[in-house]
């Protein structure tokens, strides 16, 4: 089946430091990739729509300034967590939209700790 | 604004037993339904895509119902097992020319021996 992988699975870094996620479609090609964020114990609450070639579509509120994504290919998505605090911290998700098939898969996810 | 509730929040039962999650959308205006599986700390595992013109879906131990007129599903699992333990998600895609899921607030299953 489609794979979508993250990287890096976990991430600690120091609060005021940028930390970049990237999300990759494995055997498909991607045009729109989708960015989640979880609070422990909580649903999936979609941050942004990434679309490949162009700028990326933000939820009501959430910070585009904050959370940069950059989707540069078919199959790579970025999001750069800028001047990262501690209530950053959470675990984010991404998912892909086959062009071909139109059915979404998502990432294992990528668990970030803002010291 | 579109909200999903998922019913029971969380649910721990002896293996064996037949189970009914249920889910439902503030707004019966859902184009298909999907259902999900997380294990803890893992991402998303898909179980079963009711697609607009169906109304169940089958899977091994799983089925699946949506009832578009009241806009709710129902995930059944049947004889369950230890195995099945971990977070169940509904998710539903508001009309057909977008991508854009949204998820409900998940029912954490814990099956015991």
């Amino acid at each position: 089946g489609a794979v979508v992988s993250q990287h890096p699975s976990r991430v600690i870094c120091k609060s005021g430091t940028s930390v970049k996620i990237e999300c990759r479609s494995l055997d498909f090609q991607a045009t729109t990739m989708f960015w989640y964020r979880q609070f422990p114990k909580k649903s999936l609450m979609l941050m942004a729509t990434s679309n490949e070639g162009s700028k990326a579509t933000y939820e009501q509120g959430v910070e585009k300034d904050k959370f940069l994504i950059n989707h540069a290919s078919l199959t790579l998505s970025t999001l750069t967590v800028t001047s990262a605090h501690p209530e950053d911290s959470s675990f984010y998700i991404c998912s892909a939209r086959d062009r071909v098939k139109g059915t979404q898969y998502f990432g294992p996810g990528t668990r970030l700790l803002v010291l | 604004k579109q909200e999903v509730t998922q019913i029971p929040a969380a649910l721990s039962v002896p293996e064996g037993e037949n189970l009914v999650l249920n889910c439902s959308f503030t707004d019966s205006a859902i184009y298909n339904l999907q259902w999900f599986r997380q294990d803890p700390g893992k991402g998303l595992t898909s179980l079963l895509l009711i697609q607009s013109s169906q109304r169940e879906q089958t899977s091994g131990r799983l089925n699946a119902s949506l009832d578009k007129s009241s806009g709710r599903s129902t995930l059944y699992i049947a004889a369950s097992q230890p195995g099945d333990s971990a977070t169940y998600l509904c998710a539903g895609l508001l009309s057909y020319n977008t991508d854009k899921l949204i998820f409900g607030t998940g029912t954490r299953l814990q099956v015991f021996p």
